[in-house]
């Protein structure tokens, strides 16, 4: 059975540009998450989805950040404009009663 | 008071010893715990999950609970440089279908050989 995919692996921005990640669930897995991990902490939920439902996207920072998961497979979760603060690693999960990580992005904005 | 409080380390032990990892947490409505390792640049992968009080193993990994103390910890036994890795400590607070995971900041575990 194939893990969560993601993609880029890696990517280098310069600030104020846009950047977008993608994310293909485990098969049959109707919870998708987007985290964001900075360096010598753990996950930090972004945002949740049930299908193509956004359930819980209190932590998302709406001025920059969007997300989408259209037809509840695939998910994209975009930065416009990104700061240097966003430097992270963006990791995507999904749930079928436990939950997996994908390998993650990790954004370098400059 | 932090959600989930881990000692960030490091621990070091020795090659065949056992690691203990330990992780309070405040939310008494925590129903299901979780120990991820992640390897330096790679991500959480899952090695340990326990939901009621008391002990539960898997191989060299013993995952114990304890609600009315808010203590949870993972055991690793004859422990393997292999094993060096920063450990996380989840929670889930699965009340009202909210099933968001809670992250530790991980502890940095070095076994040395």
């Amino acid at each position: 059975e194939a893990g969560v995919v993601q993609s880029p692996r890696y990517k280098i921005i310069e600030k104020k540009q846009p950047v977008a990640f993608w994310c293909n669930p485990i098969s049959g897995h109707n919870t998708l998450y987007w985290y964001r991990q900075n360096l010598g902490q753990g996950p930090e939920l972004l945002i949740r989805y049930e299908n193509e439902e956004a359930v819980d996207d209190s932590q998302l920072p709406k001025d920059r950040f969007s997300a989408e998961r259209l037809k509840g497979v695939d998910s994209t979760l975009k930065i416009q404009p990104a700061e240097l603060g966003d430097s992270a690693v963006y990791l995507c999960a999904s749930r079928g009663g436990e939950q997996f990580f994908g390998p993650g992005t990790r954004l370098t904005v400059l | 008071q932090k959600e989930v409080e881990q000692n960030s380390g490091p621990l070091s032990v020795p090659e065949g010893a056992i690691a203990s990892l330990n992780c309070t947490y405040s939310d008494r409505g925590s129903q299901s715990f979780f120990w991820y390792r992640q390897y330096s640049g790679k991500s959480p992968e899952l090695i340990m999950s326990i939901y009621s009080n008391g002990d539960k193993e898997d191989g060299r990994f013993t995952a114990q609970l304890n609600k009315a103390s808010q203590y949870v910890s993972l055991l690793i036994r004859d422990s393997q440089p292999s094993d060096s890795a920063t450990y996380l400590c989840a929670l889930e607070n699965s009340g009202g279908s909210n099933y968001k995971l809670t992250f530790g900041k991980g502890t940095l575990l070095t076994v040395n050989p």
